[in-house]
């Protein structure tokens, strides 16, 4: 079966402007996280569902981000009023369930570039 | 503060070297995962450990719940096998991962 897909797969936008990007988890994966990665560092926890809901949030850096799961499947990354330390590749994952003991299937990410 | 610590932060050897990459963390954790990283790939998943040892191929993982440290080994390395190996931890209490600065290796032909 399909993995998991992430679209687009480069964004270049300019500072102030509004970018969406879209995670397709797993068929059946009832939990998907959004990471952020800086170059040069590991996955940063941004935001997680289970099902349509977000279970913890604390990851999201200010309000000008936001994440929807609306169907509990695909979800959308939302980023208002973009600026240019919001530059870096963002990560999508799903899992069958939400515990550290279960593996997180990643997809290639979006390379968002805020000019 | 990064709770989680990998050394080294870059590796160069040859082929056929065996090598070790090191995972350690500050507290209890419920699960560590070792991943992969190519350049301008996606990452996937190696290992998930939550005591012993476990061996795929040619790549071991171990921890050392005692010493909250764990290493991923690789035997008869391959330039194929260059790439970023990252530790992951979920802390007990608080299950989302959290992840170290990875290991970029690279092996030379």
């Amino acid at each position: 079966g399909a993995g998991v897909s992430q679209t687009p797969s480069n964004k270049v936008t300019e500072k102030g402007k509004y970018v969406e990007l879209r995670c397709d988890p797993i068929s059946g994966h009832t939990a998907l996280y959004w990471y952020r990665q800086s170059l040069g560092q590991g996955p940063e926890f941004l935001i997680y569902f289970q099902g349509t809901g977000a279970a913890d949030d604390s990851g999201l850096p200010n309000d000008r981000f936001f994440a929807v799961r609306p169907e509990g499947s695909v979800s959308t990354l939302k980023i208002q009023r973009t600026e240019r330390g919001d530059s870096a590749v963002y990560l999508c994952a799903s899992s069958l369930g939400f515990t550290s003991y279960n593996e997180q299937f990643f997809g290639p990410g979006t390379r968002l570039t805020v000019l | 503060k990064n709770e989680v610590e990998q050394s080294p932060q870059n590796l160069t050897a040859q082929e056929g070297e065996f090598i070790t990459i090191n995972c350690s963390y500050s507290v209890g954790i419920s699960a560590l995962h070792w991943l992969q990283q190519h350049p301008g790939g996606g990452i996937v998943s190696l290992f998930m450990l939550s005591s012993g040892k476990k061996k795929h191929g040619r790549l071991i993982a171990t921890i050392n719940i005692q010493e909250k440290h764990s290493s991923l080994h690789i035997t008869a390395s391959h330039p194929r096998d260059s790439a970023v190996y990252i530790c992951a931890v979920g802390f007990f209490g608080n299950e989302k991962l959290t992840f170290g600065t990875g290991t970029r290796l690279t092996i030379i032909p």
